[in-house]
């Protein structure tokens, strides 16, 4: 059984740093042609791909967040955590993540999501 | 960044109505599209992957095609559960984009 779960701070001020965490399991990250996702969606708005990384721990970001994500693996732990510096209120967000194919690039199984609100 | 633009944004049917949505990619995305589906409160569920692959679980009633930059999800038999919002999304280039989403109501 696959499953995902993000965790992490349910509210953060502007200008801070976000650190959310994927923990999964049924399934690891040294697989070929596997690879976890983040993706956002603020309220009633659409979903925006944020970051990929790999099995291989090639990595791939939105060019627009670029400067201000990084996204690394603990395959030992089969742990995921994106980092996105100075948050602002337009980054409140229900973030999840997910696990990745590379055959028609689809993500396949999704975290429940978190909230995350940007306020000071 | 490849837009994907869906059409329409919202509809409204019946149980049982054949429902079809559009998504247009700005460039040929050849068969790296994925269509999703989004109940309220709910994180997205992969409904068809590479155009028109089934993932498992999924009832038959959904189904996908198209090529080039025109891609159709079609559910043949609406059901209560189908109730939601569909998302199509490309990963033929570098950003990742989903299209603004469909919300399907009654």
């Amino acid at each position: 059984q696959i499953t995902l779960k993000e965790s992490g701070p349910a509210l953060v001020k502007p200008t801070q740093t976000l650190t959310l965490t994927c923990s999964f399991s049924g399934f690891s990250l040294t697989t070929s042609g596997l690879a976890v996702g983040w993706i956002r969606q603020p309220p009633g708005k659409a979903l925006e791909w944020l970051a990929l990384i790999y099995w291989d721990d090639d990595r791939r970001y939105s060019p627009s967040l670029q400067s201000r994500v990084t996204i690394i693996k603990d395959t030992s732990e089969n742990h995921v955590v994106l980092t996105m510096t100075d948050m602002e209120p337009d980054d409140t967000a229900t973030y999840y993540c997910a696990r990745y194919l590379i055959g028609a690039g689809q993500f396949d199984f999704w975290g429940q999501g978190t909230l995350v609100t940007v306020s000071s | 960044d490849i837009q994907m633009t869906q059409s329409p944004s919202s509809l409204s049917a019946s149980v049982g109505d054949r429902v079809s949505i559009t998504c247009r990619s700005g460039q040929a995305i050849g068969t790296y599209l994925n269509w999703y589906q989004q109940r309220p409160g709910k994180a997205p569920r992969l409904l068809i992957y590479g155009v028109a692959s089934l993932q498992s679980g999924v009832p038959s009633r959904f189904s996908g095609r198209g090529s080039g930059t025109d891609f159709t999800l079609t559910i043949s038999s609406l059901q209560p559960e189908d109730f939601a919002t569909y998302y199509c999304q490309q990963s033929y280039g570098n950003p990742r984009t989903f299209g603004q989403g469909t919300r399907v109501e009654v």
